[in-house]
């Protein structure tokens, strides 16, 4: 079965710090896709990053980054040096092609984890 | 206006009000989405349009009844509502899920409507 698990329910640290959020997930798909997607207080779901299951590399963008390990289902997300402004709820997605009987495209989200950065 | 914009952003309603939830998108996306997000639970997919045409139904009561006129904009037409219906209901948009290969098409989400039933 298609599932996202994000462990960490509320996460909270001090400005400047860095802090690693955890995602794992649970699909029989070769293809598929995995998000992250912040929401703040507004409550608007801002897209943050997309990859496929075929790129393993690891991202980079400013004080994000992200580490795919598909030994292990995983697809951590870093924010180096936090801010204030980081504080949100974060959510781990996936999205899958559907062959196994998932719905193709849909995403399944996993119940987020809340941010909250102390300045 | 630009992304994907929600109307209200708040509504109070009573169990025996109708009303509607209005969603647009400005991003050119054929593919639309209602979500509902309640307290301590996962987002929850309800409905999916693709090219105005409803190809996902989750197993929603028919209390909430979705119409999409044209690729740009959503309705979710609520009555009878129940307080355990109280959520943020969330729009998405993304390309279209069938032209464009399905899963992986990054979905774009509106401010979300907070609705409470009382």
């Amino acid at each position: 079965a298609q599932k996202v698990t994000q462990a960490q329910t509320e996460i909270s640290v001090v400005e400047k710090e860095d802090v690693t959020l955890d995602c794992v997930y649970e699909t029989r798909d070769t293809t598929y896709y995995l998000f992250w997607y912040k929401q703040p207080p507004s409550g608007e779901l801002v897209f943050l990053i997309r990859r496929n299951s075929f790129d393993e590399q690891n991202e980079i963008s400013g004080r994000y980054s992200w580490n795919f390990q598909k030994s292990t289902s995983s697809f951590n997300f870093t924010i180096t040096a936090s801010q204030v402004v980081d504080s949100a709820v974060y959510f781990c997605a996936l999205s899958e092609a559907g062959v196994y009987g998932g719905s193709q495209g849909n995403l399944i989200f996993g119940k987020g984890t809340k941010l909250s950065v102390k300045p | 206006e630009t992304g994907v914009t929600q109307t209200p952003r708040h509504l109070v309603m009573g169990m025996t009000n109708k009303k509607s939830l209005k969603c647009e998108q400005h991003l050119g996306h054929n593919a639309m989405y209602w979500y509902k997000q309640s307290a301590k639970k996962p987002l929850e997919l309800m409905f999916v349009y693709s090219l105005e045409e409803r190809v996902e139904n989750n197993s929603v009561p028919s209390r909430f009844s979705p119409e999409c006129p044209n690729s740009s904009h959503l309705f979710l037409h609520l009555h009878t509502l129940q307080p355990e219906d109280s959520a943020l209901y969330l729009c998405a948009s993304s390309q279209d899920l069938r032209l464009a290969g399905g899963p992986g098409e990054t979905q774009y989400f509106g401010p979300g409507t907070r609705l409470l039933v009382l």
